[in-house]
């Protein structure tokens, strides 16, 4: 399957920093791209989904000034942090989507490896 | 209720045996189910989809859709040490392009 990476793979910061997580789609160009949290023990929650150029549609109780998404090419899709608190202390796991081929088709999303974030 | 339900576990089995792990769901606009496995604190990787009713094998993995029900499943035949991880079910509406929606995840741990 299609190769997606993140970096970095693991962030400690004090509390109140700033900080951005990078995702690529290495072979493949990838027109949406998805943002997900998960907490220990816990399922994936969707945070935000982003087509390449246009804004990110956030889920409901994500803050969208708080996470800020940008998807400025079809390989990059960057979540930025912003003002991180201990509560933010999470694995995020991007996923990407190529464009679909037919409507009724499955479109399948590869996943990165996740990044995980500690806020001290 | 939640759109799709899954015994978080955890699930502890002997090595060889047969593992049953079932998802149900409640929106009908579901249309494409997916597994996936998850190792710890890594990505999750795609196991096996399927779109219509019925199974779908794949090696020592079996996929099982009944749409009437609601009710999916995945059978691991002669389970192995290196299957211990977290299996998690995933679904998504007729469109290609609609979210993934996902089950709780339940952790394996297949015993040597």
């Amino acid at each position: 399957g299609a190769v997606v990476s993140q970096h970095p793979s693991r962030v400690i910061c004090k509390s109140g920093t700033s900080v951005k997580i990078e995702c690529r789609s290495l072979d493949f160009q990838a027109t949406t791209m998805f943002w997900y949290r998960q907490f220990p023990k816990q399922s994936l929650m969707l945070m935000a989904t982003s087509n390449e150029g246009s804004k990110a549609t956030y889920e409901q109780g994500v803050e969208k000034d708080k996470f800020l998404i940008n998807h400025a090419s079809l390989t990059l899709s960057t979540l930025t942090v912003t003002s991180a608190h201990p509560e933010d202390s999470s694995f995020y796991i991007c996923s990407a989507r190529g464009a679909a081929v037919a409507e009724s088709s499955y479109n399948e999303q590869f996943f990165g490896p996740g990044t995980r974030l500690t806020v001290l | 209720q939640k759109e799709v339900e899954q015994d978080p576990g955890p699930l502890s089995v002997p090595e060889g045996a047969i593992v049953s792990l079932n998802c149900t769901y409640s929106n009908s606009a579901f249309q494409y189910f997916m597994w996936y496995r998850q190792y710890s604190r890594k990505g999750p990787e795609l196991l096996m989809y399927t779109y219509s009713s019925g199974n779908k094998e794949d090696g020592r993995f079996t996929a099982q859709v009944d749409k009437s029900s609601k009710y999916i499943s995945l059978f691991i035949r002669d389970s192995q040490p290196s299957d211990s991880a977290t299996y998690l079910c995933a679904m998504a509406g007729w469109a290609g392009n609609t979210p993934l929606v996902f089950g709780k995840g339940t952790r394996l741990s297949v015993i040597a």
